[in-house]
Parts: C-alpha cells; structure tokens; sequence
C-alpha cells in the first residue's frame, strides 16, 4: 500500500503570496496517477489536479501540479482570498482502491 | 447532471451496524463506465477510502476495514449501499459516495454533500 505524506500541515500565508505544497509517496506512484483536490469547512472535496499536473474543468490557472514518481508539488501562484483551505493529495489507479495524504491547511497569515 | 445523495441514519450506536444508501440521479447505476465508491472523513482528520463496487456486484475493499464492510448495489433502483458493522465511536464520520469513471483510472469524478454518522450510546 502506498503511503501519501503532505508537508507542511499548516502554511500560513498572505493573499497574493504564492503557495508550495508537497507531497510525498511511500513507494513510485504508476503513470503520475496523482490528484489533488480542494475542501473547504462543511463541503465535499473539489478536484484541481489529476495526473499529477492537468487542471480539472473550471479551476483557474494559478493552480498548477508538478512532480513525478514519489515527489509531488502543488503550487497556488497568487493566494485569492477563496484558496484559504484544506488541500489533499491522492493516489488513484487502474483498481478502485484510493489513498490520501494527510493534508495541509493554507490559513491566511 | 449526475447527482449523489447519502442516506441513512444520522446516529449509529456502538456494536451496531451502519447503514447508508447513495442515490444516482442523471446517470444509471448499471453503466459499465463507473465503479461506485464510499469514502470517508472522521471530523477535523483527513479522507479514507471505504471500498467500491462495479455494476456486476464485484466489490473492492479497504484491507484495514474488509472485514466489517459490505457494499451492495440495487440497479433496479439505482442505488448502492454500505454496511459497516460492530461500529465503535471511531468510526463517527462523514460518510461520502462517489462516482469512479473507468476512463479516468477510477478518480472520483463526482462526489455527494457527504452525511454524518455519528456513533454514540
């Protein structure tokens, strides 16, 4: 089983600054079959990034993904008010089996 | 639009069995194209992967929670189901079901508002 660790927990930061967030596999991660989504308090998760670095429909382009193999970055490049939130990453694949990262929380500074 | 929404009891005593429903509306049950998935949240920690099933009734669980998880699907009415059984207060969460596309490697594509489970005497 592959293990997904998010650092840093938390990331306190100003709107307008830009946001680095990391996530680490325990074990290669198979055709970059690596998501990140959104969740805000009370909401479902919303999906930004899939296949390590493809926008999902209507997220707007300050989101971007990067990263292959074990080693995973989601970049916010100018913090809106509306990114202050909880981000996970998530490991997908050819079985219906999920794993996700323990999440970071982006909280204004 | 496809839309799911959770139901079942809000409140689950310990040893018990939860039950919940997820209804699919705009899209059938029965395509070939999706698996149908639970997933869930404790408050304030992260996301967990319950199991899915595919139309047939194949069914695929979490190692850490098979042997107390049974998921089902009712195609005639559009409808999949959980069952955890010999619940404790750690398994108080928000339960969510989703859509899992063939196409896109099984990623839920699609989610539900989520409903919390709470699990108190």
């Amino acid at each position: 089983e592959i293990v997904l660790t998010q650092s840093p927990g938390t990331l306190s930061l100003s709107p307008g600054e830009r946001a680095t967030l990391s996530c680490r596999a325990s074990q290669s991660v198979s055709s970059s079959y690596l998501a990140w989504y959104q969740q805000k308090p009370g909401q479902a998760p919303r999906l930004l990034i899939y296949g390590a670095s493809s926008r999902a429909t209507g997220i707007p382009d300050r989101f971007s993904g990067s990263g292959s193999g074990t080693d995973f970055t989601l970049t916010i490049s100018r913090l809106e008010p509306e990114d202050f939130a909880v981000y996970y990453c998530q490991q997908y694949g050819s079985s219906p089996g999920l794993t996700f990262g323990g999440g970071t929380k982006v909280e204004i500074k | 639009q496809l839309q799911l929404q959770e139901s079942g009891p809000g409140l689950v005593k310990p040893s018990e069995t939860l039950s919940l429903t997820c209804t699919v509306s705009g899209g059938s049950i029965s395509s070939s194209s999706y698996y149908w998935g639970w997933i869930r949240q404790p408050p304030g920690k992260g996301l967990e992967w319950i199991g899915s099933i595919y139309y047939s009734g194949s069914t695929y669980y979490n190692p850490s929670l098979k042997s107390r998880v049974t998921i089902s699907v009712d195609t005639s009415k559009n409808q999949f189901s959980l069952k955890l059984s010999s619940v404790t207060a750690a398994d108080t969460a928000v339960y969510y079901c989703a859509r899992q596309p063939l196409y896109s490697s099984s990623l839920p594509m699609e989610w539900g508002q989520g409903t919390l489970v709470t699990v108190s005497s």
